[in-house]
């Protein structure tokens, strides 16, 4: 089946540790996203890549950084100088840079930290 | 599951009418529209999607309209089912800029049995 994989749903830390989030698709889409989701509000952009190697800061990219060395993959690090990170994690690809091609979504990841 | 959207606006309708979402949108540069649903503790799900040079677009018990001059977007759910019970966003696309999708803050539907 062909779709976007985030590993893992449930994910504890405690303040002060980075902690990174997985996602991979086999869709050979070229674009991929990271949202955040917090109760009460909409999605959140935090990095996108329209290629490999290569990325763009999204709405709210403090404390959070990515890679793009592979197309099928393209992991979040929440890093310790996120001020609030416990947030619900959304990754999406697109076939494109999102031009009038919708967004396919992973089922997410939970972060608390504490 | 997840407690997405605590604080959305809500929409409650009885099983069987049609539904009536809307959505205000933020910039009269975007060219592409796309609606959501989500359900509690999964990513959102592509419902239908509608670009600028139209006014409206129909899918299965689906249908999407769009008023570019107030900067509008409907979603028409008819016969509405109880698993259409989730939270629904819509989303834009810039035409400049950054080619990533813009969402709304999102409206949870619930279906009365």
């Amino acid at each position: 089946d062909g779709g976007i994989t985030q590993s893992p749903k449930y994910l504890f830390r405690k303040e002060g540790q980075n902690v990174t989030l997985s996602c991979e698709q086999n869709l050979n889409h070229d674009a991929m996203y990271w949202y955040r989701q917090d109760p009460g509000q909409g999605l959140r952009l935090i990095y996108y890549s329209q290629i490999v190697n290569d990325f763009q800061k999204g709405d709210i990219a403090e404390g959070y950084s990515v890679s793009r060395e592979k197309k099928e993959s393209f992991p979040l690090t929440v890093t310790s100088a996120q001020k609030n990170p416990t947030a619900f994690y959304l990754c999406a690809s697109s076939l494109r840079d999102g031009s009038n091609s919708p967004l396919h979504f992973g089922n997410g990841t939970r972060l608390t930290v504490t | 599951g997840e407690s997405v959207g605590l604080h959305l606006p809500t929409l409650s309708v009885q099983e069987g009418d049609n539904s009536i979402i809307n959505c205000a949108y933020s910039n009269s540069a975007s060219d592409y529209f796309i609606w959501y649903k989500q359900e509690s503790g999964k990513g959102p799900q592509f419902i239908i999607d509608i670009r600028s040079n139209m006014d409206k677009r129909q899918g299965q018990r689906v249908t999407v309209l769009l008023n570019k001059t107030v900067k509008h977007l409907s979603l028409q759910i008819a016969a509405t089912q109880p698993g259409d019970s989730a939270v629904y966003f819509c989303a834009e696309l810039m035409d400049t800029g950054r080619r990533a999708l813009t969402f709304g803050s999102g409206t949870r539907l619930q279906v009365q049995p």
